[in-house]
């Protein structure tokens, strides 16, 4: 069973600080990694994608991946109340363009 | 379009009753693909296409579901004799050949009674 693991929080935050977020996947023929930001009602959007080891930045937003350990990682620097939102993990599986959803982690963050 | 087009936005159905659910995606997308999202989970995926080539439908969960591109532009996710598991948002998303990140359509919210 291909599985994509994350805390469904809410993760709360204050104004300002980084909000931390994590997923955990189970197939290690797993490719490629997204988050996604998801409003209340809404739907996804693409925040950022990673592939390789290491870190990969895109304006506030960082995204980490470890292989050997299995997991992918978000950073938001300075966040803002307009972040508040669930943020969805998902990989892809080598020869597929299916993406693999984990089931999101909601995030707070106070003003 | 500047988007992906979902139509229509809400739908209900009574149990037992078919539903067919469009999608528009964004001009010279090729690629195209359908999830369904349940509360409070994350989307599951349905099926996709490149072109008018359906490619991969492992995630339909029963032979009620059918999907088509018959011109490769505009699908239609149809949903024969509705129970209320299916019940859900469904996401249709497009990219181009090789791009990785969808854009996903504002969706159909499938509510069986």
């Amino acid at each position: 069973q291909k599985e994509v693991e994350q805390n469904s929080g809410p993760l709360s935050v204050p104004e300002g600080a980084i909000a931390s977020l994590n997923c955990t996947y189970s197939d290690r023929g797993s490719q490629s990694f997204f988050w996604y930001r998801q409003y209340s009602g809404k739907s996804p959007e693409l925040i950022m994608f990673i592939y390789s080891n290491g870190d990969k930045e895109d304006g506030r937003f960082t995204a980490q991946l470890n292989k050997a350990s299995q997991y992918v990682s978000l950073l938001i620097r300075d966040s803002q109340p307009s972040d508040s939102a669930t943020y969805l993990c998902a990989v892809t599986y080598t020869g597929r363009r299916a993406l693999t959803f984990g089931s999101g982690t909601r995030l707070q963050v106070q003003p | 379009g500047a988007g992906v087009s979902q139509s229509p936005r809400y739908k209900v159905a009574k149990r037992g009753q078919d539903v067919a659910l469009r999608c528009d995606p964004i001009s010279g997308h090729v690629s195209l693909f359908w999830y369904q999202q349940a509360l409070g989970q994350g989307p599951e995926f349905l099926t996709y296409f490149q072109n008018e080539a359906q490619l991969d439908k492992s995630g339909l969960p029963s032979d009620r579901f059918f999907a088509e591109r018959p011109e490769g532009s505009v699908s239609t996710l149809k949903i024969q004799r509705t129970q209320q598991e299916d019940s859900a948002v469904y996401l249709c998303a497009s990219s181009s050949r090789d791009d990785y990140g969808y854009t996903f359509g504002s969706g159909t919210r499938l509510t069986v009674v």
